[in-house]
């Protein structure tokens, strides 16, 4: 089957840089996807890795390696509507494409 | 262009009634999906859809789940006789296409999702 770890709590401080970790294990790997969902809210897409590296966007950057079956999303200049929980998901070729979501991580932002 | 829309936003019952949620994915949307969030856990696959035909029912917990989407439009999951593990949000998501079709991310488009409490 499919596993996802990621820490189930954070804290930063506004304005500074915090890294989300995700690991993961699957057979058949598609691609991993960073969602983030305000409380009471529908989860929105952040980001999509398929390939190993990193991928920039504005104030967010996703990172992924196959091999460590390892990902983390970096958030820049965090603000104070960051605060929400941050969902790792997995997409597998052969369970047909179903995109399987770890528990999240739910970041806190301080003053 | 309207999201993904579902109804009710919440649903307060007894254990042994009746519940039908409803998912308007976004137009054009051949992919569509229901997932459901317990209390405290991740985010849990129910099933998959694309167009009227299910691609994956995998993730239903038991046969008092029944998931449609007659003319491959607006899908319905109701549960019947509901029970008190059922208690959740349950969250529909579409997609246009799966990643990796055509250049795609497979990005999901979620509702806001529809919060059953079963007492």
């Amino acid at each position: 089957g499919q596993n996802i770890d990621q820490p189930t709590e954070m804290t930063a401080t506004e304005g500074a840089i915090v890294q989300i970790n995700c690991t993961y294990q699957t057979s058949g790997f598609n691609g991993l996807f960073w969602y983030q969902q305000h409380a009471g809210e529908a989860p929105t897409f952040l980001s999509y890795n398929v390939l190993d590296g990193l991928e920039e966007k504005g104030r967010f950057s996703s990172f992924l390696s196959r091999s460590k079956g390892y990902s983390y999303l970096l958030l820049k200049e965090l603000q104070m509507k960051d605060s929400a929980s941050y969902l790792c998901a997995v997409s597998a070729w052969n369970r047909d494409d179903k995109i399987i979501f770890g528990k999240g991580t739910r970041l806190h932002i301080l003053p | 262009e309207a999201g993904v829309t579902q109804f009710p936003s919440h649903s307060v019952i007894e254990k042994g009634q009746t519940v039908t949620l409803r998912c308007d994915p976004i137009s054009g949307h051949d992919n569509l999906y229901w997932y459901r969030r317990v209390m405290g856990k991740e985010i849990k696959f129910l099933l998959h859809f694309v167009k009227e035909s299910k691609q994956d029912e995998s993730g239903m917990p038991n046969n008092r789940f029944l998931a449609e989407r007659t003319g491959g439009t607006y899908s319905t999951l109701k549960v019947q006789p509901a029970e008190l593990e059922d208690s959740g949000v349950y969250f529909c998501a579409s997609s246009p296409r799966l990643a990796g079709e055509d250049g795609s991310t497979g990005e999901l488009f979620f509702g806001e999702g529809s919060r059953l409490t079963v007492l």
